[in-house]
């Protein structure tokens, strides 16, 4: 069965500090790994990843795709309050069917 | 540019009832998708829409059912609904083809209560 899990669940850090957020995945026919920001309703595009290896970065965010052994992390320095939301995985095949992963709440305290 | 728009925000129906959600996808984009989220939990997908034809589906029995239109927005709908159907029903465009991908772009969502 396809599926997508992230780790840790949860997570509650302070203003500053740097957090890795976890997923793996089993896919069949893969296409490619995206991360989600949550914060209220809709979902908010970060990174899209097709290439192992190669690290993809925007401000204090970045992320990177493992092929080999399925997971990839996204990783958050510095991390500030607004940083607080749900962080999704998805991974789509080439059929067009996405699965998501249930999400790592981040918590910042000020 | 114009996001993804969905109505209604808020419903609330009872067990038995059918309901019609909608979406607007984003300008140029011709593929929406329909995903399912109950509280804690990830979007599950229930299928996707392009040019007007259904081109992938979820685990979700026939009484989910959907359309695209020539404009291509696009309708769900759910017959005899049930107590576990409440969730956030999420729509996403993307300016895909069948053979290709990119990154989906979310509407904030229908909040749909069954009672």
């Amino acid at each position: 069965e396809d599926k997508v899990v992230q780790s840790p669940l949860s997570l509650v850090v302070h203003e500053g500090d740097t957090v890795t957020l976890n997923c793996s995945y089993e896919v069949t026919n893969f296409r490619s790994l995206l991360w989600y920001k949550q914060e209220k309703k809709a979902p908010t595009f970060l990174f899209m990843l097709t290439s192992s290896g190669i690290e993809k970065k925007s401000g204090r965010l970045s992320s990177i795709l493992d092929k080999k052994e399925l997971f990839s992390i996204l990783n958050i320095t510095a991390t500030q309050t607004g940083d607080s939301a749900v962080y999704l995985c998805a991974a789509p095949n080439t059929g067009n069917q996405f699965y998501f992963g249930t999400g790592t709440s981040l918590t910042v305290i000020p | 540019e114009t996001g993804v728009t969905q109505s209604p925000t808020h419903l609330i129906k009872t067990r038995g009832q059918q309901v019609t959600l909608r979406c607007s996808s984003q300008s140029g984009h011709n593929t929406v998708s329909w995903y399912q989220q109950a509280l804690g939990q990830g979007p599950q997908f229930i299928f996707q829409y392009y040019r007007e034809e259904e081109n992938g589906r979820g685990n979700f029995p026939p009484r989910f059912s959907g359309l695209q239109f020539p404009n291509y927005s696009s309708e769900l709908n759910v017959n005899a609904l049930e107590l576990d159907d409440s969730a956030l029903y999420l729509c996403a465009s993307s300016p895909t083809g069948t053979r290709s991908y990119n990154e989906q772009f979310f509407g904030p969502g229908t909040r749909l209560t069954v009672l």
